[in-house]
């Protein structure tokens, strides 16, 4: 049971490029986060999907797109990369976004750099 | 608006000394509380939660947490602090009318635990 999984670990990126950051979960979890974390600032909501087939935003969606491919796996895709996007990027899941009594599981997180 | 504060960015305790890790918070309606730590490089961990009942609840690694309504403080607590709890600390609100996506995270707190 790996529990949350991302890749990649580390990106660097020049400004324009795009990528997508890959994040999977094998607890059977109804729904699925990306935020991204900033020294001072705590953590960001970017997007989530409540249950498959469902994306909604976030607190700071603009630069990013997501997609829901199934039921465990949630991306999330910079499609032209600015210096401020740089930041750590976390993806959670959770049992049913539905219930807010739910916690939260977090990945390791992607340390992306945009130069 | 809504908003979760941690008053400290730091928190300094020497090892078995008691420890406590602020956390205050405004939100509508009955909010949902919780507590993740976070470790060097890797994302953040589920440690309690207070949804309903008992003001004290207990969690992970001999943590607990007061839930104050007055107060609208929700502190993290442990008696006997040890090395290995120094980490980053989070604290998070749903506010209880919201949909169940929307959690807001505080700053966080460093706790450092000295031997």
């Amino acid at each position: 049971n790996a529990g949350v999984t991302q890749t990649p670990k580390f990106q660097v990126l020049k400004t324009g490029q795009s990528m997508t950051l890959q994040c999977a979960q094998d607890m059977n979890h109804n729904s699925m986060y990306w935020y991204r974390q900033d020294p001072g600032m705590g953590l960001r909501l970017i997007y989530y999907s409540a249950s498959e087939g469902t994306t909604d935003k976030g607190e700071v969606p603009n630069g990013y797109n997501v997609s829901r491919l199934n039921k465990r796996e949630f991306s999330l895709r910079l499609e032209s990369a600015a210096p401020s996007q740089t930041s750590v990027y976390f993806c959670a899941s959770s049992l049913d976004a539905s219930n807010m009594g739910y916690e939260q599981y977090f990945g390791p997180g992607t340390r992306l750099t945009v130069t | 608006a809504q908003s979760v504060a941690q008053p400290e960015d730091q928190v300094n305790v020497a090892e078995g000394n008691p420890l406590t890790v602020k956390c205050t918070y405004s939100v509508s309606g009955n909010p949902y509380l919780f507590w993740y730590v976070q470790y060097p490089n890797r994302g953040l961990q589920f440690l309690l939660k207070y949804i309903t009942g008992d003001n004290l609840v207990k969690g992970s690694y001999g943590f607990e947490a007061e839930f104050n309504k007055s107060q609208t403080s929700f502190h993290l607590k442990k008696p006997s602090a040890l090395v290995s709890d120094s980490a980053l600390y989070f604290c998070a609100v749903r506010p209880g009318y919201s949909s169940a996506s929307k959690i807001i995270f505080g700053s966080g707190t460093r706790l450092s635990i000295r031997p």
